[in-house]
């Protein structure tokens, strides 16, 4: 089955304390992205990946880092996390990008909460 | 911003046909228009998209104005399955490929 795998799917965190959230593929999707979901605000980037080895800014990357060592996994890195960064977070997965000359169906996670006190 | 509009909220009775419109006006020729939606406690999941022609696929249909600066999602016949938060977007160009959520319309379905 054609999936996206995030873990944790819930966490409590103290600041400051490191955390990192795994996300995994199935598709040998090329694209992969992370966003954070906040009321009022909607669904915004964090950081995406064109391939492996090659990651990007999205909208909101700060106190975020990424890696992309091989293509399956997109973990997400909160080197010091703080109570701001309490949101939930989808990964997502496509062949492409969904820019103007390229469409593809985008497969998300189940989504992971995070609680920072 | 790729900016869409969207109704905040709509309601269906169960087993009857459902249109959920979306303005953007500032779509450009090349950009397509995609469809989400987010079922309580899950990721956004895929339901269609388009770039000039009417679509249709198992889940839904979509109807794209001639000018393109609107566009419906068409539900034939809605389901107690089918409530969710759906979401019109297109890709304003770039290499960045984000999809860029709006607030998107919140459907409720009564049985």
């Amino acid at each position: 089955e054609a999936q996206v795998t995030q873990n944790p799917r819930y966490l409590i965190t103290v600041t400051g304390k490191k955390l990192t959230v795994t996300c995994s593929q199935n598709m040998n999707h090329e694209y992969m992205s992370w966003y954070r979901q906040d009321p009022g605000l909607g669904l915004r980037q964090i950081y995406y990946s064109m391939n492996v080895e090659v990651t990007d800014k999205g909208d909101v990357p700060e106190g975020y880092k990424v890696s992309r060592k091989e293509k399956r996994n997109f973990p997400l890195i909160l080197e010091s996390p703080s109570p701001n960064q309490t949101s939930l977070y989808f990964c997502a997965s496509s062949l492409s990008p969904n820019n103007r000359y390229m469409n593809t169906e985008a497969f998300f996670g189940q989504g992971t909460r995070l609680t920072v006190v | 911003d790729a900016k869409t509009t969207q109704p905040n909220s709509m309601e269906s009775n169960e087993e009857e046909p459902v249109h959920l419109p979306c303005n953007h006006s500032t779509i450009s020729g090349t950009d397509y228009i995609h469809w989400y939606r987010q079922l309580p406690s899950q990721g956004p999941e895929y339901v269609i998209h388009g770039l000039t022609s009417n679509v249709n696929n198992r889940m839904a249909s979509l109807a794209i104005a001639e000018d393109r600066k609107s566009s419906t999602l068409i539900l034939h016949r809605a389901t107690l399955r089918d409530a969710a938060v759906y979401y019109c977007i297109f890709s304003h160009g770039g290499s960045q490929g984000n999809l860029i959520f709006g607030k998107g319309t919140k459907l409720s379905v009564k049985p």
